[in-house]
């Protein structure tokens, strides 16, 4: 595979149960983030890393914990999640970080909160 | 603070030129993106320009940047319906990683 993949492409889950999104790069990237697109507000940017350490949290909610385990990958962990949470969750990745940030996006995770 | 705007919605006809427009507040913005998203899909980046330029060409797509107005535009010659899709318009700071989104204009192409 090449680029940027995540999995699942869809996901439905009720509000007590715990998932993860898992988000993989092929492109030997330093950083990698993720990002919140819902229907009705501009694409938010949630969690940056840079060379597996987190540098920025937008004030996300703890329901939301990211973890990144090496520069290739990237998981976010969802539990107790609310409705309003429903988007597509979009990873990114970019060579490295403060140049000119040319990220490269995978192909979403369309969640569902019922 | 950080704003980029972008009008919704862009309809054209197949073959004509197309022109998308967007408006960021922040003057020392210094990298500014254009992103295509198609439907079901990831962004894909199109083209980028630095703040010290006024114009980019690659191919069929012609950025412009006016940094006084604080203005950037893309034009899409020869429009296809392949091109039909969501625009976003972004920018970054010389440091630091984080891009700041426009709310994307949906272009529609008409055969």
């Amino acid at each position: 595979e090449t680029g940027v993949t995540q999995t699942p492409r869809h996901l439905v889950m009720g509000m007590t149960n715990k998932k993860s999104l898992k988000c993989e790069q092929h492109l030997g990237h330093n950083a990698m983030y993720w990002y919140k697109q819902s229907a009705k507000k501009p694409l938010e940017l949630m969690f940056v890393y840079n060379f597996k350490e987190q540098t920025e949290n937008n004030s996300v909610p703890s329901r939301f914990s990211p973890d990144c385990p090496n520069s290739s990958h990237l998981f976010l962990h969802l539990h107790t999640l609310q409705p309003e949470d429903s988007a597509l969750y979009l990873c990114a990745s970019s060579q490295d970080p403060g140049t000119s940030n040319e990220q490269f996006f995978g192909p979403g995770t369309r969640l569902t909160v019922l | 603070g950080e704003d980029v705007e972008q009008s919704l919605f862009l309809s054209v006809r197949e073959g004509d030129s197309s022109v998308i427009n967007c408006t960021y507040t922040d003057s020392s913005s210094t990298y500014l993106y254009w992103y295509k998203q198609e439907p079901g899909a990831g962004l894909q980046l199109l083209t980028y320009i630095f703040s010290n330029m006024d114009m980019k060409q690659d191919q069929r797509l012609t950025v412009l940047l006016n940094k006084k107005d604080k203005h950037l535009s893309l034009r899409i010659a020869d429009t296809q319906t392949g091109d039909s899709a969501i625009y976003f318009c972004a920018e970054s700071k010389a440091a630091g990683n984080k891009l700041t989104f426009g709310g994307g204009t949906r272009v529609l192409v008409k055969p």
